[in-house]
């Protein structure tokens, strides 16, 4: 069992709609991450929370839009995406920014049409 | 760009040990090696990391080389549920420099 929980598991949208990706930790976590992953290749780093403020974007497009709402919670909101958009997208954390171990949850798997 | 080279892919007979290699000869001083794997439909899973010195966990061994260039991380007694893509990452401490810069893997099949 993941202690990172992301809903929902499966997301399945349009180009023109509007919908966001959740992700929750409870383990006091300080630094909470996005990453994208395509069918058969590694996660690749979106973003990167520190303490709630944004600290790194990896030129992600501005359809992709992050929140942290709070230490716990981190969201993803996504507005008229492309079907290349379709990926597995992974949240991540860990105690501090990059340090120490990451715990990833099982991810949102998404399809555009 | 990753750091490390592993193999595409390996297998292991079930009950044996897994050793996972992986190659790193640009590493620097105050880098570390990180092992994650991934199971199919999964997120990645840290399995166990190190510095300089060879490390044991519940779940597996990490074995550096002297001169840290490269390293093997050991399943001593590999199951079927171990399948799965295994990630060897160098990654620097904290901020940027901690990124995870994941590589293609290496895709171990655990057969019966």
């Amino acid at each position: 069992d993941t202690e990172v929980t992301q809903t929902p598991k499966h997301l399945v949208m349009g180009m023109t709609n509007k919908k966001s990706l959740k992700c929750e930790q409870h383990m006091g976590h300080r630094a909470m991450y996005w990453y994208k992953q395509k069918a058969k290749k590694p996660p690749e780093l979106m973003f990167v929370y520190s303490y709630e403020k944004l600290s790194i974007n990896e030129s992600v497009p501005s359809r992709f839009s992050p929140e942290c709402p709070n230490s716990s919670l981190l969201n993803l909101h996504l507005h008229a995406l492309q079907p290349e958009d379709s990926a597995l997208y992974l949240c991540a954390s860990s105690q501090v920014q990059g340090s120490g171990p990451q715990h990833f949850g099982d991810g949102t798997r998404l399809s555009i049409l | 760009d990753a750091k490390t080279t592993q193999p595409t892919s390996m297998d292991c007979a079930e009950g044996r040990a897994a050793n996972l290699p992986c190659n790193h000869s640009t590493i620097s001083g105050n880098e570390y090696v990180y092992w994650y794997r991934q199971i199919h439909s999964q997120g990645p899973q840290y399995i166990i990391h190190g510095l300089k010195n060879n490390e044991t966990n519940e779940m597996a061994s990490l074995i550096i080389t002297e001169d840290r260039k490269s390293s093997t991380l050991i399943l001593p007694h590999a199951t079927l549920r171990d399948t799965a893509v295994y990630y060897c990452i160098v990654r620097g401490d904290g901020g940027s420099q901690g990124n995870l810069i994941f590589g293609k893997g290496t895709k171990l099949s655990v057969k019966p």
